[in-house]
């Protein structure tokens, strides 16, 4: 089952500018994942929140977790014309061994 | 992608034929997933294994079946049980207990005709 809904679908923004994406869940958590997905490719990890975190950062990412509204956001600053992929949260939920992953966000970077 | 092998890269089957999914790490990880992903969507658990002799049905296990004898391999096998078998199929693995991060193959796309 999808447990993760990633908004907005799809995404188009200028080269510099910074990118948001917004993911929102239905159950308890243990953390939440976010990955990268090039077209065709598989997929590589990004970040890790954890439940008890509100805020995490590395490099230009920026992630956010509010556990009370079930959501997290993933923000790109200045992006590059190699952002351009899609993006997936994935919930580590209380209670079972695997993953469950979003719908994605696709981002494209017009350089 | 380094460290997961998944092949071929493209496969063709005629329907009614079963066809075999490879999957092979040398990270000596424990856990090994296989997802199914459709255009446009995201990643759906078909089946995953948490030690060697040892797995569990996913969410869409229904068509297909799988494999641990060795804690290198991991293979899938879709079925003419499957009724909409074309899409592209994604393995993953994860070191063990206490860990979170999965690491994936580049994936195998299927086409069934």
């Amino acid at each position: 089952s999808q447990q993760g809904e990633e908004d907005p679908q799809a995404l188009s923004i200028q080269e510099g500018e910074n990118a948001t994406m917004n993911c929102s869940y239905k159950t308890s958590i243990n953390n939440l994942q976010w990955y990268r997905q090039n077209s065709g490719r598989g997929l590589v990890h990004l970040i890790l929140i954890r439940s008890n975190e509100r805020e995490k950062h590395s490099g230009r990412l920026r992630v956010t977790l509010d556990t009370s509204k079930k959501s997290s956001s993933l923000l790109i600053t200045a992006s590059r014309a190699a952002d351009t992929a899609s993006y997936f949260c994935a919930t580590d939920r209380t209670g079972r061994r695997a993953l469950t992953f979003g719908s994605g966000t696709r981002l494209q970077v017009q350089p | 992608d380094g460290g997961i092998t998944q092949s071929p890269k493209y496969l063709f089957r005629k329907e009614g034929q079963n066809v075999t999914l490879s999957c092979e790490q040398n990270l000596n990880h424990d856990a090994m997933y296989w997802y199914r992903q459709d255009p446009g969507q995201g990643l759906r658990l078909i089946y995953y294994s948490q030690i060697v002799n040892d797995f569990q049905k996913g969410d869409i296990a229904e068509g297909y079946s799988v494999s641990r004898e060795k804690k290198e391999s991991f293979p899938l096998t879709v079925t003419s049980a499957q009724k909409n078998p074309t899409a592209f199929y994604l393995c993953a693995t994860k070191p063990g207990h206490n860990t979170y991060e999965q690491y994936f193959g580049p994936g195998t796309r299927l086409t069934v005709t």
